[in-house]
């Protein structure tokens, strides 16, 4: 019984073409986010969603469009995928007042 | 914003020696959270410090946070396989937004 999972976790997909992929969490949390990790391995956050609002929005080109129809549920959008785009994108969850936060399987991304 | 940097991005280490890494930051933290992703998999949540000195203990692993709480370090002994994997120090920060540091990448030499 995954608490955060994503689909799909491989996604290999032309220049140009448009994406998503989805979240859901069966944690009762309020906060989920998208963090997106580069071939460096380094972790960057994107969007952070608190009980379906915008919260943090980090300079993250307008490609990508994050969409929540209710707390559980975190999709993430992208137009007109670029080659840069290539990386791992994890989705997680948090609770105010909860220490830690929980990350999905995540899904590797590969603009050819 | 608030930065973390990680040292050393890469450690090589011999099954059963100790290592630390280490987190540093130019601003006082009030807290430092530390994960653990394995390859190919997902960050895991390990500890969390929050007061000025705390040393916290896991098995093999020793989590400090410095007095002036802009430093903190993970040191694991007699290192085994199952600790390969990107050790990751991050901050918390008001809107539970997670900052990450650079990670350090541990391989273990059987």
């Amino acid at each position: 019984d995954t608490a955060v999972s994503q689909t799909p976790k491989y996604l290999v997909t032309q220049m140009g073409n448009d994406k998503s992929i989805k979240c859901e969490q069966n944690l009762g949390h309020d906060t989920m986010y998208w963090y997106k990790q580069d071939s460096k391995k380094f972790l960057k956050i994107m969007f952070s969603y608190n009980n379906k609002e915008l919260i943090i929005n980090e300079t993250v080109p307008n490609r990508f469009s994050p969409k929540s129809p209710d707390k559980a549920h975190l999709n993430l959008h992208i137009n007109s995928l670029e080659l840069g785009d290539s990386a791992v994108y994890f989705c997680a969850s948090s609770q105010p007042g909860v220490t830690e936060a929980f990350f999905g399987q995540g899904t590797r991304l590969t603009v050819v | 914003g608030q930065q973390v940097m990680q040292i050393p991005q890469y450690q090589h280490v011999q099954e059963g020696e100790d290592f630390t890494t280490y987190c540093n930051s130019s601003t006082t933290l009030s807290n430092i959270q530390w994960y653990k992703q394995r390859p190919g998999g997902h960050p895991v949540f390990l500890i969390q410090l929050v007061k000025s000195g705390e040393v916290k203990k896991q098995k093999r692993l020793t989590f400090q946070f410095g007095e002036a709480k802009k430093n903190s370090s993970l040191h694991i002994t007699a290192t085994q396989t199952t600790d390969v994997g990107t050790y990751f120090c991050v901050y918390k920060a008001a809107g539970n937004k997670l900052t990450f540091g650079g990670g350090t990448r541990v391989l273990v030499k059987p």
